[in-house]
């Protein structure tokens, strides 16, 4: 069964303390890694799309690695506007095409202190 | 990034009424957008698939009638919560695709809250 599973549900920083969220997924034919940051009462917004094991991209303090069974997203120095609701989101191949539907995980909610 | 909007952002309704919820990407074209529904601390949950010209795809357990969804142009889809009940009360998000090359990324909306009375 396609999963896809983020740890952990709740991370407490001090300012400045660099950490990693996982994403373990268990999917055939992966098409894409998504990572997303939601704020409360707001849409999720788009960080990266990741392709293929090995692949890394960066944003500001944000860097997104991908192996063949997980993504990590590690925080560099965070601040306290860093604090959000971390989202991982997998597609799969969909017969020869490249649509097919996110499969989310449930999130990591980021608290960091000043 | 691309942007997606959503009207309205809130909306407070009595039970029994309908409501439509617009969904517009508006710097690129869409031909595939989805419709998601969020419960408190919970992840996004999808409802259906929405393809441009065509019928959309609803999730097991959703119920079409309900929630009815057209897509008449690359960037519009909208969804309409017909006789709404209290338990539809919800965060409704809608999120489109944007191809370029072989490049895929999907961006959202942000969210329109649901309160029926």
């Amino acid at each position: 069964e396609d999963q896809v599973t983020q740890s952990p549900e709740a991370l407490r920083l001090q300012e400045g303390e660099s950490s990693s969220l996982n994403c373990s997924y268990t999917v055939s034919g992966l098409r894409g890694l998504f990572w997303y940051r939601q704020d409360p009462g707001k849409g999720p917004e788009f960080l990266f799309t990741l392709y293929s094991a090995g692949e890394e991209k960066e944003k500001e303090r944000l860097k997104a690695t991908l192996t063949k069974k997980e993504s990590f997203l590690h925080i560099t120095a965070p601040k306290p506007e860093d604090s959000a609701t971390y989202l991982c989101a997998v597609r799969k191949s969909h017969g020869s095409s490249n649509t097919g539907k996110l499969i989310f995980g449930q999130g990591t909610t980021l608290q960091v202190k000043p | 990034g691309a942007v997606v909007s959503q009207h309205p952002s809130r909306v407070i309704c009595k039970s029994g009424t309908s409501v439509k919820i617009e969904c517009r990407s508006l710097d690129f074209q869409a031909t595939t957008m989805f419709w998601y529904r969020q419960f408190p601390k919970q992840s996004l949950m999808l409802m259906a698939t929405s393809n441009e010209g065509s019928k959309a795809t609803y999730e097991q357990g959703v119920e079409k009638d309900k929630f009815l969804i057209n897509h008449a142009s690359l960037t519009l889809s909208t969804l309409t919560v017909t006789s709404a009940h209290p338990e539809d009360s919800s965060f409704y998000i809608c999120s489109a695709r944007d191809l370029w090359g072989s490049q895929e990324t999907q961006y959202f909306g942000p969210g329109t809250r649901l309160l029926v009375l």
